[in-house]
């Protein structure tokens, strides 16, 4: 009964290549997010959508490209790879109230930890 | 612009004693909302609490309890009879509306007790 979920877990590529990271909720909640962790432990917004609409797009490369297919799902995919995209990626989902006027938890998934060598 | 200060970068206690997290927050948004996470070694995220900017309630769970205060713009984490499991690093975040309710978070407090 995970409420959300990532694929992969762990992911270990080589620099210049492409990747992909799944992310879905079954929370029936309407906003996903991504948030990057460095090694420092420090957690960052990168991008938020609204019922597939993007909401927040934060100083981010944009060989970060986000993809809402559904309500449910949040994936990340990254282009040509570098060193220092390694990190650990994280998605959560919540729910907006009032029209948007208030909102209720996020809940986080288990993250990604993505190695780029 | 929103902020979120937790001051305290690493805090070690022996099991059983108390300790607090200190949380010092700036927004000038009059609706926000306040939380705690826990990260636990194993890496994931896990919720604690959430308080609304109109609720200044103060909250107990079980050996956890939340010390919300507007004058101050604090929002400081108590752990009571701490134990080994209560070892993590703990992470403050604020959401409002013009950010989307995207969370930011404190830099975190690593908190270790040991037996």
């Amino acid at each position: 009964d995970t409420a959300v979920s990532q694929t992969p877990k762990y992911l270990v590529t080589q620099m210049g290549n492409d990747k992909s990271i799944k992310c879905e909720q079954n929370l029936g909640h309407d906003t996903m997010y991504w948030y990057k962790q460095d090694s420092k432990k420090f957690l960052k917004i990168m991008f938020s959508y609204n019922n597939k609409e993007l909401i927040i797009n934060e100083t981010v490369p944009n060989r970060f490209s986000p993809k809402s297919p559904d309500k449910a799902h949040l994936n990340l995919h990254i282009n040509s790879l570098e060193l220092g995209d390694s990190a650990v990626y994280f998605c959560a989902s919540s729910q907006e109230r009032g029209g948007g006027a208030l909102t209720d938890t996020q809940y986080f998934g288990p993250g990604t930890r993505l190695t780029v060598l | 612009a929103q902020k979120v200060t937790q001051a305290q970068t690493e805090i070690s206690v022996v099991e059983k004693e108390d300790v607090t997290l200190d949380c010092v927050y700036e927004t000038r948004d009059t609706t926000y909302y306040l939380f705690w996470y826990k990260q636990p070694p194993s890496g994931e995220l896990v919720f604690l609490i959430r308080r609304n900017s109109f609720d200044e309630q103060n909250e107990i769970s079980g050996r956890y309890s939340w010390n919300f205060q507007k004058s101050t713009s604090s929002f400081n984490f108590t752990i009571t009879a701490s134990q080994v499991v209560d070892s993590a690093v703990y992470f403050c975040a604020l959401s409002v509306r013009n950010s989307g309710y995207a969370l930011n978070f404190g830099k975190g407090t690593s908190l270790l007790v040991t037996p």
